[in-house]
Order: C-alpha cells, then sequence, then structure tokens
C-alpha cells in the first residue's frame, strides 16, 4: 500500500520565490497534517485539516504561508514568497478520523532550502 | 500548554544491550496518549509504540517498551537487545484526548547511535 506521499522531496531555490509542496495522504484517511522540523525548534505542527477544511493554522508563522486541501487526496503547503529562514523539512501526515488513536502516517518529508 | 522534554539530545549504546531514551511531560488533561516515534536517516517518521494514560499497563512492542510514570508525567523508552538498524533519532510525543483537535507535540528528539 502507497503511504503518504509528498514532492519534492528536496528543493534549493532563492528567496522570494514562491514555493509549494504537495502532499497525497492515504486513502481513506480523513485528517492531514503539515509539520515543520528543523534544528531551532524541532517538529512544530503548521496546520492540520479534518475532511479537508482547516480545523488549526495556528501554528502557521505568518501571512507568507498557506495551506490548502482542495479534496480528499490532495493537499498543498504554499510559500510566497520564500526566505532563508523557511529552510526545514517539511512534513505531510495523515490518519483516520481526529480524536482516536489512530496511528499517524507520515511522510518522507520535503527538504526546503532557501538561498 | 502542553510540553514535553527529552533532556538526553544523544545517547549510544553497544550493540546487542540495552538502552533507556527518557521523556517527561506536562499537562493538565487527564486522558491523552503518548507516542514514541522513530526517524531514521530516510528521514520518514515511524511509530514505535504508543500508550494511552488511562491503561496503567505499559505498552510492549518486542524489544521495545515503555515505563509510564503518570504521576511523575514520564515516559521513557526501553530498547532491549539494541540492533544497528536501532540507530535513528527518537522522539516522544504527546496527544490529548480532545474532540475539537488533535495536535500532536513532539519532544526535541534523543540521536541514539548503536556501536558494533
Amino acid at each position: 500500500d502507497a503511504g503518504v506521499i509528498q514532492s519534492p522531496r528536496h528543493e534549493v531555490t532563492e528567496m522570494g520565490q514562491e514555493v509549494t509542496l504537495r502532499c497525497k495522504p492515504i486513502s481513506g484517511h480523513n485528517s492531514l497534517f503539515w509539520y515543520r522540523q528543523t534544528m531551532m525548534r524541532g517538529l512544530e505542527l503548521l496546520i492540520y485539516f479534518n475532511n479537508n477544511v482547516p480545523i488549526d493554522d495556528s501554528g502557521m508563522p505568518e501571512d507568507r504561508f498557506s495551506a490548502k486541501m482542495p479534496n480528499a487526496s490532495f493537499s498543498t503547503l504554499k510559500i510566497q514568497p520564500s526566505e532563508p529562514r523557511d529552510s526545514a523539512v517539511y512534513f505531510c501526515a495523515s490518519k483516520i478520523g481526529l480524536v482516536n488513536t489512530g496511528e499517524l502516517f507520515f511522510g518522507e518529508g520535503s527538504r526546503l532550502t532557501v538561498l | 500548554a502542553q510540553t514535553v522534554t527529552q533532556s538526553q539530545p544523544e545517547m549510544s549504546v553497544q550493540e546487542a544491550e540495552t538502552v533507556t531514551l527518557s521523556c517527561t511531560y506536562d499537562t493538565s488533561e487527564s486522558d491523552y496518549y503518548l507516542f514514541w516515534y522513530k526517524q531514521p536517516p530516510s528521514r520518514q517518521m515511524i511509530l514505535v509504540i504508543r500508550q494511552e494514560a488511562y491503561k496503567q499497563q505499559n505498552a510492549t512492542e518486542n524489544r521495545f517498551s515503555v515505563n509510564f510514570q503518570k504521576a511523575a508525567k514520564s515516559f521513557s523508552l526501553k530498547i532491549s537487545d539494541s540492533q544497528l538498524g536501532d540507530a535513528a533519532m527518537y522522539f516522544c510525543a504527546y496527544r490529548a484526548r480532545e474532540t475539537s483537535g488533535s495536535r500532536l507535540t513532539f519532544g526535541e528528539g534523543t540521536q541514539l547511535t548503536v556501536n558494533p
């Protein structure tokens, strides 16, 4: 079975450019999470969706970050304009439901470097 | 706000030996879940073991077991018969059992090295 699929795996871009990270959750999972991992702050939850609806976006650092989930099988995290401090690994994760004990499955992450 | 603390940035163990990774957390909730995730160099986060706070019995998954001390808010991971493939970053994580959301809070991580 396919796990959570993220693309691109690596991206290097210049400051000011728009970055779009993509995620395909596991089929049947209705909760989707975007995390960011940096050496300084560890793993931070940016936003999560349930049934395609954003539930909590309080972790989104600023207005330059936006996330969408147009359907149950696709989500994007966009940074516009990007800055060097956005360099991090961005993880997408999915699970069934919100409050049960179902396992959170992570993708392999997208490593973003902003020069 | 809930916090998760892993006080050991790095640990090492000899192959076939046992190692214990520490984790403490702070919460005012009475019902919650605790997790240990493993992140190998491939970066993918893999669930190692899960504990439900209302269960007194410590969770066990093959060579992995936890020592859950609810009163002390401690949740350590014991790896027995360590193998080279256990080398990874290990994250302790907490999630409250709440109806309004499902925020998973991670600790800072412990880098485990397994020496042959």
